[in-house]
């Protein structure tokens, strides 16, 4: 399993960046997906999980509204879709796969790309 | 929203000893409990699931135990690489909820 997350910049606040999650040694298909992401010495923050599917999204308070996930099975890649950006969504982003089609457990974690909202 | 809390946020430790990490939770969340261990600079591992259940390839020297609002994560005869952040993680849904962390230093 390998998850290689990329996108990640220097941007201005209030500006967009799309992250990026190639995944491959897996069906793809078959797990959801979640972006998770930490703060400059901090801890972890959940921040949008997707299904298998598609069908199901969902986000924390903080990002709705301006985040957008979604993935192409067809790629085998996941993507976060970030828009109005702030500075408290400076952060390292990873993607994280969930071990099955709906619970938020992640058993497998890429390498992190980091966004810096400056 | 379920808050989940863990204690010490840092624990001093010398190689050889064996150390337990709280995570409580603000209402009972059954067994629905992950622990990982992340090191600086790296992405979190997955430990331990469903509270006491050890995650393929973990160390046995790791062990997890509770349910409903308190778990422990306990790591016997602690090892140089042993040394790092450990999370808990509430996730009976499709989002997850992580406690703030504990430092295991020397």
């Amino acid at each position: 399993v390998q998850l290689l997350e990329s996108g990640g910049d220097l941007v201005q606040p209030g500006g967009s960046l799309r992250l990026s999650c190639a995944a491959s040694g897996f069906t793809f298909r078959n797990y959801a997906f979640s972006w998770v992401r930490q703060a400059q010495g901090k801890g972890l923050e959940w921040v949008s999980g997707i299904s298998g599917s598609a069908d199901k999204t969902d986000y924390a308070n903080s990002v709705t509204g301006r985040f957008t996930v979604s993935r192409d099975n067809s790629k085998n890649t996941l993507y976060l879709q970030m828009n109005s950006l702030r500075a408290e969504d400076t952060a390292i982003y990873y993607c994280a796969k969930h071990s099955g089609s709906f619970l938020a457990l992640f058993d497998y974690w890429g390498q992190g790309t980091l966004v810096s909202v400056s | 929203d379920i808050q989940m809390t863990q204690s010490p946020s840092t624990l001093s430790a010398s190689v050889g000893d064996r150390v337990t990490i709280t995570c409580r939770a603000s209402q009972s969340i059954g067994i629905w409990l992950a622990w990982y261990q992340q090191k600086p600079g790296k992405a979190p591992i997955l430990l331990i699931y469903k509270a006491s259940n050890l995650e393929g390839g973990v160390s046995s020297r790791f062990s997890g135990s509770g349910s409903g609002t308190e778990f422990t994560l306990t790591i016997t005869s602690l090892q140089p690489d042993d040394f790092a952040n450990y999370y808990c993680q509430h996730y009976n849904s499709f989002s997850g909820t992580f406690g703030q962390g504990t430092k295991v230093e020397v």
